[in-house]
């Protein structure tokens, strides 16, 4: 069965400095992979995802992530933090399921941005 | 296109009532899923459906959560005999085949007193 690992409940960066959101999975078939974003009392959005293609997705809002096997990881970058990207960030994977596919969410990470 | 559309947003009621929520997917996609959020926790599975067929349903849900798609088309969540322990945001999303993403609704905040 699938799992999603998040390190970090909360991650504070500077306005301008890098952001790394830190994503770990557990998966046993080759995954799909996903970065969803949440603003306060909103659904979520999809920020980019991964489904066997390049390694490096380029998401919306300037943010990417990198899907490493070896590692199982699937950690979230953003050169530099505007004060915009200050919400919660969930990592998601997607296994096939009865007839589809489940996609099982992480406990979130809260990006607070400073000025 | 305006996207997923719950109802209520938020809902209020009382212990051991019951309750019922309304999702419309996006009209072309055909995969609807029902999450439940508590505060600081990620999305968790409630159920799915493909077009009309429920396919899975976690076993977390117990006896008392029932969903519907009649249709294919909007899907409605009802909790029986609420309990305090059911407060948490309720959210739905919609797919197409063989697109991996989900859109989500905005969800419906329910409040058990």
């Amino acid at each position: 069965a699938q799992s999603v690992t998040q390190l970090g409940s909360h991650v504070s960066v500077s306005e301008g400095a890098l952001v790394l959101l830190r994503c770990n999975y557990s998966s046993s078939v080759p995954p799909y992979l996903f970065w969803y974003v949440q603003y306060p009392n909103q659904g979520l959005q999809l920020l980019l995802k991964y489904t066997s293609a390049a390694t490096l997705v380029k998401g919306i809002n300037g943010f990417e992530a990198e899907f490493k096997k070896s590692e199982t990881s699937f950690h979230l970058t953003k050169p530099s933090a505007h004060m915009s990207d200050a919400a919660e960030y969930f990592c998601a994977v997607s296994e096939k399921s009865t007839g589809g596919f489940k996609t099982i969410f992480g406990a979130g990470t809260r990006l607070f941005v400073k000025a | 296109d305006t996207g997923v559309s719950q109802d209520p947003r938020h809902k209020i009621t009382k212990r051991g009532q019951n309750v019922t929520f309304r999702c419309d997917p996006i009209s072309e996609h055909n995969r609807l899923y029902w999450y439940r959020q508590t505060l600081g926790q990620g999305p968790e599975f409630l159920t799915y459906f493909q077009n009309e067929a429920q396919l899975e349903k976690s076993r977390l849900l117990s006896d008392r959560f029932s969903a519907e798609r009649p249709k294919g088309s909007f899907s409605t969540l009802e909790i029986q005999r609420t309990e305090q322990g059911d407060s948490a945001m309720y959210l739905c999303a919609s797919s197409s085949e063989g697109y991996y993403g989900y859109t989500f609704g905005s969800g419906t905040r329910l409040t058990v007193v």
